[in-house]
């Protein structure tokens, strides 16, 4: 698996400000994914990272409060946009490599505190 | 309903127990089944991954998948207080990548 760099690795914010949160591979990945894990609760797929186009987002996630960019094959970040307490969650990004099995390997993961 | 559902426990076992942790899934799409182990504030750990029916076994732990009645299974054995974290059963198959989680269950192996 490669390894993944995930930075911040926890935040606090105020509501209304917006955060990026980087993630970087070690190696030319095929698939990033973005993960939210709610306090208590499982990870929940946000949106799938695509290379050099839009992001394909899971119904429940939008662009706008979510916007992801993944400019080459070894990093991508997330935006948490306008950001509420709701969205105190731990982030985690994820990659898998097309043709080497699916096995998706996770992030350490960025805590964010919205206050 | 859910498409995975895990007993989220928590459970406590004595060190050296058999520990089971099961989910059950409704999707009949899901082609692939991996077992994850998460530790408080760090990313979740793949630990096992399979993709049919049948056990599958490295050193201590075990996963079984049954897809005709779509459960699945980890057994650990020996189980020692450093297994103590919270293990999250992920199913995949349809779409390249994503996987669909359960809820994790909270394992404590006390001494």
């Amino acid at each position: 698996s490669a390894v993944i760099s995930q930075k911040p690795s926890r935040d606090i914010c105020q509501r209304g400000t917006s955060l990026t949160i980087q993630c970087q591979v070690d190696s030319q990945v095929t698939m990033m994914f973005w993960y939210r894990q709610q306090p208590g609760q499982s990870l929940t797929l946000i949106a799938t990272a695509n290379q050099g186009s839009e992001a394909t987002y899971e119904s429940g996630f939008v662009i706008d409060k979510f916007p992801i960019s993944r400019p080459n094959l070894t990093f991508s970040t997330l935006t948490v946009s306008n950001m509420s307490p709701e969205d105190s969650s731990i982030y985690l990004c994820s990659e898998t490599h097309r043709g080497q099995g699916t096995e998706a390997f996770f992030g350490q993961g960025t805590r964010l505190t919205v206050v | 309903q859910k498409e995975v559902e895990q007993d989220p426990g928590p459970l406590s076992v004595p060190e050296g127990a058999i520990v089971s942790l099961n989910c059950t899934y409704s999707n009949s799409a899901f082609q692939y089944f991996m077992w994850y182990r998460q530790y408080s504030r760090k990313g979740p750990e793949l630990l096992m991954y399979t993709y049919s029916s049948g056990n599958k076994e490295d050193g201590r732990f075990t996963a079984q998948v049954d897809k005709s009645s779509k459960y699945i299974s980890l057994f650990i054995r020996d189980s020692q207080p450093s297994d103590s974290a919270t293990y999250l059963c992920a199913t995949g198959g349809t779409s390249y990548g994503k996987l669909t989680f359960g809820q994790g269950t909270i394992l404590t192996v006390h001494p």
